[in-house]
């Protein structure tokens, strides 16, 4: 089945910016998700198909996917950002379609 | 508004059974394919399964394959999870989520969880 790799964490200063990748095999080839976790609570959504952007996350959240690697930016980083973030696609091509990524720790120091 | 409010979970022995529910509310419910996520303590997301808007079509975890099984009830608004033959690995916050588009699954809202133990 597809595997998705993140890097356990992400560390950043307020004010710089953050970015935080998923590799996976030509993963250009699928739409790729992210998700902002922070502790006791439930995931939000915060890009969806690649670099699309519901409308109440700012826009400082961009996403982006070529060749082998997916990258959520974040730009002008907040002490609110700190939280785990998970790429996630559907393999359609798999009896497993469903696949997210081992997830990555963002600190904002 | 959106909600979705997750029920069913408990402490159950290795080897026993839960059907947990998710009661959905603040959109058409029948229009939309849901799934289930879980998360262990401590670790990441894991997608559980899914089903169509309608419920003709099932997806599952290779974890969960043969033990688990979704369903829906459009009358009723509700997301179901029937799990079986349960081990310690399938301890977890499970999630409902929906799905707003296809052909891409992904979840734009989230119930806040129920938790399963699974101890003897």
């Amino acid at each position: 089945s597809y595997v998705l790799t993140q890097s356990p964490s992400v560390s950043v200063a307020p004010g710089q910016t953050a970015r935080i990748t998923c590799g996976g095999n030509n993963i250009v080839t699928k739409s790729v998700h992210w998700y902002q976790q922070k502790p006791g609570q439930a995931p939000v959504l915060v890009i969806y198909y690649d670099n699309d952007r519901p409308s109440a996350i700012p826009d400082r959240f961009s996403g982006s996917n070529s060749g082998n690697t997916a990258t959520l930016t974040i730009s002008r980083v907040e002490a609110g950002d700190e939280a785990d973030y998970y790429c996630q696609v559907w393999d359609d091509s798999s009896d497993h379609p469903g696949v997210f990524g081992g997830g990555t720790k963002l600190t904002v120091l | 508004e959106v909600q979705l409010l997750e029920s069913g979970g408990g402490l159950v022995q290795p080897g026993g059974s839960l059907r947990l529910s998710c009661a959905a509310s603040g959109f058409t419910f029948s229009t939309y394919p849901m799934s289930w996520v879980r998360q262990a303590p401590g670790k990441g997301l894991e997608w559980v399964s899914s089903i169509s808007s309608i419920g003709g079509v099932t997806y599952y975890a290779e974890s969960v394959k043969g033990r688990f099984i979704i369903s829906r009830d459009n009358s009723k608004n509700t997301l179901y999870l029937q799990i079986n033959s349960l081990g310690v690995e399938d301890t977890a916050v499970y999630y409902c989520a929906k799905v707003p588009t296809w052909p891409s699954y992904h979840f734009d809202y989230w119930g806040q969880g129920t938790l399963v133990t699974v101890s003897s």
